[in-house]
């Protein structure tokens, strides 16, 4: 069974930086592309960023590119997101999910950013 | 960027009805187009992907058609359990994007 764990939610003040971490189980990690997408309060689902198998590929939303960086580790089935200079806007449910086409998703980790 | 634009944004319907949501591309994605289903306080679920193929253990009720520009997602008997926030997102170009969401309600 697919397993998807995200942590590393908190509440941080703009301008701050976060790291998301996700854990998964259940299928071959190092062959699947792996993906963020969040979901902001009262709004809809938001495709952050995605990255390639080896992670010499990534893909970003225009708004967190230079401030988001996507990043894997397969030795350890972890997926990261390094969130830095954070805005309010940035403030949601951050979800794993795997696959180019996210086919399993985690239960997410909330990020606030507010002062 | 490619916009995607779901009608409508909210929908209520009868145990039984058929039902069908439309999302609309900016310009066109050839068949790079999946539907999803969230409840609240869950995980989004994948229902299609490719425009029209039902992903693995989704039930029969639902199905998706469409290319180019026009797709919709059509429910053929509504279920109580169908009650949901249903979302199209695009896989033909980056940066991808999600439709804005329709909300499913159940009379």
């Amino acid at each position: 069974e697919v397993q998807l764990v995200e942590s590393g939610g908190d509440m941080v003040q703009p301008g701050g930086s976060l790291r998301l971490s996700c854990a998964a189980s259940g299928f071959t990690f190092s062959t699947s592309w792996m993906s963020w997408v969040r979901r902001a309060p009262g709004k809809g689902l938001e495709w952050v960023a995605n990255i390639q198998r080896d992670g010499t590929e990534e893909y970003y939303v225009d708004s967190v590119k230079g401030r988001f960086t996507i990043s894997r580790d397969n030795a350890q089935n972890s997926l990261y997101l390094q969130m830095n200079n954070l805005r309010a806007e940035d403030t949601a449910v951050y979800y794993c999910a795997r696959g180019w086409l996210p086919d399993s998703w985690g239960q997410g980790t909330l990020v606030t950013v507010s002062s | 960027d490619i916009q995607l634009t779901q009608s409508p944004s909210f929908l209520s319907a009868s145990v039984g009805d058929r039902v069908t949501i439309t999302c609309r591309a900016s310009q066109g994605i050839s068949s790079s187009l999946a539907w999803y289903q969230q409840k609240p306080g869950k995980a989004p679920k994948l229902l299609i992907y490719a425009a029209s193929t039902l992903q693995s253990g989704v039930p029969s009720r639902f199905s998706g058609s469409g290319s180019g520009t026009e797709f919709t997602l059509t429910i053929s008997s509504l279920q109580p359990e169908d009650s949901a926030t249903y979302y199209c997102l695009q896989l033909n170009k980056y940066p991808h994007t999600f439709g804005q969401g329709t909300k499913l309600e159940i009379k």
